[in-house]
Formats: C-alpha cells, structure tokens, sequence
C-alpha cells in the first residue's frame, strides 16, 4: 500500500522557533518522488521542493531545510527561525509509478502551521 | 509567464444545478489534474490528463461527475446534478513532466451547493 503520513495534524510556535514537520511515507517501489507544498491563508498550493528516491542528500533553502531517511522513510521539513508569513498548510506528497504504468500522486492529510507574533 | 488559471473563482448554486470549472493549464504542460479539497477529505486526486488524454480517473466520485480535455489548453470538470456534499475546493494543477515533476496548482474554485 502507498500512503504518506502527517501525524501532526496542527502546530502553533512563538516567532524566531524552530519547527519540524514531519512526514512518513509508505511504498515498496524503489523508485519514487517525495514533495513539500505550502498553501498560505490565500489557498495557492506552492511546491517547495522534490526529492527523488535515490537522492537522500539533505538540502537547505534559506530558513528551510529537508531530512531524506530511506531507513525511516521518512521527510521532515524544519523550518528555523520560524516567522508569522510561515503560517500555513504544509503538505508532503509521494508519487511513483502504479503496475499499470500509470502515474499515483499521493498527499498527506497537511499540518497546519501557526506562527504567533 | 501566467499560472494555472481557473474560473469561476467562486460558484454558489443550488442542488440540482449543474456546475461547469474552467481550468487553463500552463503553456507547455503535458499533464493536467483535477484535486478536490475538503477538511473532511483533505486533498483528493479526482482525475489526471496526459496529453489531452485521460489516464486515470479512479478518484472521480460518480457518474455526476465529468471531464474533459479538449485541447492542450483548456479542460473542464462539469457535476450534473450538483448535490451539497460536492461543496469543496476544486484545484487545477499542471506539470512539465509524470511522477517526477513538481504540480503547478490554480488559484482554484470554491463551489458551494446549496
């Protein structure tokens, strides 16, 4: 079964906190695609990043940063320093390739994020 | 360079009616999606497009429900009869590319069914 967790369904921190969201997925194909989308108050879904399955580099943008664990499978986003613009609901989101060659594009259920002044 | 472009941004109609979403993918874009999002359901894929042609529609909820793709740049998710379980926000999204390109989401349509 392909499923992506979000466990934390709402989290509220002061400004200038870290906070890491986190993100568990499920699949038994090697091959697959990880992502992050931000939907601000406004309600656009923005893609922040991708991470493919054979690339478990951690990477940083800014205030933002990514952990890969394949041994965990999992890909948590930490936002340092957060600020009250971060405030949002962040999704993390699998797609692979299904048996009959099509294309499974699974999101978690979101966590919403509350930056207080 | 325009986004995903959606209309109507809102939509209230009453049970029965049938309702008609517009989406204008990205120029350039071979794959387009149709998301449904509700706080009950969250975000659900209701049906993707490769080229023009539908691939999977394994999430469209029932035969009230329809899409199209007539061309590269335009598509459509009609609902006839609308019901008021089918109050939620519609996304259009577009990719460059399959499982591994990142969706470019509209602004999306709220519908209210009364």
């Amino acid at each position: 079964a392909q499923k992506v967790t979000q466990a934390q369904t709402e989290i509220s921190v002061v400004e200038k906190e870290d906070v890491t969201l986190d993100c568990v997925y499920e699949t038994r194909d090697t091959t697959y695609y990880l992502f992050w989308y931000k939907q601000p108050p406004s309600g656009e879904l923005v893609f922040l990043i991708r991470r493919n399955s054979f690339d478990e580099q951690n990477e940083i943008s800014g205030r933002y940063s990514w952990n890969f664990q394949k041994s965990t499978s999992s890909f948590n986003f930490t936002i340092t320093a957060s600020q009250v613009v971060d405030s949002a609901v962040y999704f993390c989101a699998l797609t692979l390739t299904s048996t009959s060659g099509t294309y499974k594009y699974i999101f978690g259920t979101g966590t919403r994020l509350k930056v207080l002044a | 360079d325009a986004g995903v472009i959606q209309s109507p941004r809102h939509e209230v109609t009453e049970m029965g009616q049938e309702v008609t979403l517009r989406c204008k993918p990205i120029s350039g874009h071979d794959y387009l999606f149709w998301y449904r999002q509700t706080m009950m359901r969250g975000l659900e894929l209701l049906i993707y497009f490769n080229n023009n042609v539908p691939i999977d529609d394994s999430g469209m909820p029932e035969d009230r429900f329809s899409a199209k793709m007539p061309n590269a740049s335009f598509s459509t998710l009609k609902i006839q009869p609308s019901e008021p379980r089918d109050s939620a926000v519609y996304f259009c999204a577009s990719s460059l590319v399959g499982a591994a390109g990142e969706l470019f989401f509209g602004e999306g349509s709220r519908l209210t069914v009364l």
